[in-house]
């Protein structure tokens, strides 16, 4: 099961320019991590926000995240080519006993024109 | 250098074969996590494992097989009961289940 859904599924900018991802989820979570994956590579962790955060920062990147409308986005800053990947939500909702269980969104494509 | 090692990077099965895909960890990880990428999907989570000698069936672990015998290495079987194997596998850990992954850089799965 998609706990995550990510929004737009695809987003073209210029170089320079802000770029918006929003994800949605439907339960409780613990934390929400947010990663980036090169085509055809593994995903790399950029943040964790837990829930009783609302704010996060980590270089050109903020996360912001609303309990209450089950929502985060993620906004990089003044945007590069290398920033080219697609982005991926994943909330962490207990799984059983003591587990935690990270469930992906099906991601946001961000291409970065020069 | 500390990491996730997944071989082989390109594997190809035929038909009735079963074939495993190796991940290796050294940064001393309890967890460890095998997920199954289809093209323009997200993650889908077939097992994990929280501790050597136990793991989990994840939401689509029918096909799949995995053991634990040592905290490094969390090896995935994919048998030939698994009709649709064609994707890309990746293989993660973490220092316990709900914290960031670290992932290795995947396996490309194709059916001959």
């Amino acid at each position: 099961s998609q706990q995550g859904e990510e929004d737009p599924q695809a987003l073209s900018i210029q170089e320079g320019e802000n770029a918006t991802m929003n994800c949605s989820y439907k339960t409780s979570i613990n934390n929400l991590q947010w990663y980036r994956q090169n085509s055809g590579r593994g995903l790399v962790h950029l943040i964790l926000i837990r829930s009783n955060e609302r704010e996060k920062h980590s270089g050109r990147l903020r996360v912001t995240l609303d309990t209450s409308k089950k929502s985060s986005s993620l906004l990089i800053t003044a945007s590069r080519a290398a920033d080219t990947a697609s982005y991926f939500c994943a909330t962490v909702a207990p799984y059983g006993g003591a587990t935690n269980k990270l469930i992906f969104g099906t991601g946001t494509l961000l291409a970065v024109q020069p | 250098d500390g990491g996730i090692t997944q071989s082989p990077k390109y594997l190809f099965r035929k038909e009735g074969q079963n074939v495993t895909l190796s991940c290796e960890q050294n940064l001393n990880h309890d967890a460890m996590y095998w997920y199954r990428q289809d093209p323009g999907q997200g993650l889908r989570l077939i097992y994990y494992s929280q501790i050597v000698n136990d793991f989990q069936k994840g939401d689509i672990a029918e096909g799949y097989s995995v053991s634990r015998e040592k905290k490094e290495s969390f090896p995935l079987t994919v048998t030939s009961a698994q009709k649709n194997p064609t994707a890309f596998y990746l293989c993660a850990s973490s220092r316990v289940t709900g914290e960031k992954l670290f992932f290795g850089s995947g396996t490309q799965l194709s059916v001959l």
